[in-house]
């Protein structure tokens, strides 16, 4: 069954630095976003991603985001000068033509940041 | 974005259905009824959805009352497999976002 995968699994970063999450999704998923969810908190919508431009986002999903889709299977989360509060789970989903009905969701990046 | 309310946290015994209820007595006519589960230390999971008609698939099925007002998810034999949060969101015809509650916690005893 095809699935997205997240990479890496977990990554540790210092206060200030730039962090990278990755995503591959579904291969003929037109729609991508990025959620997070801080521990023991509710998931929240960061953005979509739809033709090449971001379509929506969410009030979190500031100047310090960005996304991108690099080549025809990534796409991409940046985080600029991290922050503590930045520390989360981090999922990226697709979901096919319409961007409906079903989203699919990666395992997750834990980003700590220290 | 509508908002739905679901119980904190519900019980089942194994291999007995579950009724997992959902109110969103602000929905509108384009709001599709979405139900997703998050497993332990996983990624949300898509259960089922549906706009006005009851919904079976393979995992559950979905009831929508008919002034849409409520819906109640039905798990027709938990297992062990099945405890999760399960949350009940209203996703918009023309949007792909999904707006989380904190879904209901459902425990399954053996």
């Amino acid at each position: 069954e095809p699935e997205v995968t997240q990479t890496p699994s977990h990554q540790v970063t210092q206060m200030g630095q730039e962090v990278i999450l990755r995503c591959v999704p579904i291969s003929n998923h037109l729609y991508f976003y990025w959620y997070r969810q801080i521990l023991g908190q509710k998931v929240e919508f960061l953005v979509s991603f739809y033709n090449n431009e971001i379509s929506e986002k969410s009030e979190i999903f500031d100047d310090q985001f960005s996304v991108e889709r690099p080549d025809g299977s990534n796409f991409t989360l940046k985080i600029r000068s991290t922050k503590l509060e930045d520390s989360a789970m981090y999922f990226c989903a697709s979901s096919g033509q319409g961007g409906l009905p079903e989203a699919f969701f990666g395992q997750g990046t834990r980003l700590t940041v220290v | 974005d509508a908002k739905t309310t679901q119980p904190n946290s519900m019980e089942s015994n194994e291999e007995e259905p579950v009724h997992l209820p959902c109110n969103h007595s602000t929905i509108s006519g384009t709001d599709y009824i979405h139900w997703y589960r998050q497993l332990p230390s996983q990624g949300p999971e898509y259960v089922i959805h549906g706009l006005t008609s009851n919904v079976n698939n393979r995992m559950a099925s979905l009831a929508i009352a008919e002034d849409r007002k409520s819906s109640t998810l039905i798990l027709h034999r938990a297992t062990l497999r099945d405890a999760a949060v399960y949350y009940c969101i209203l996703r918009v015809f023309n949007t792909g976002k999904l707006i989380f509650g904190q879904g209901t916690t459902l425990q399954v005893k053996p």
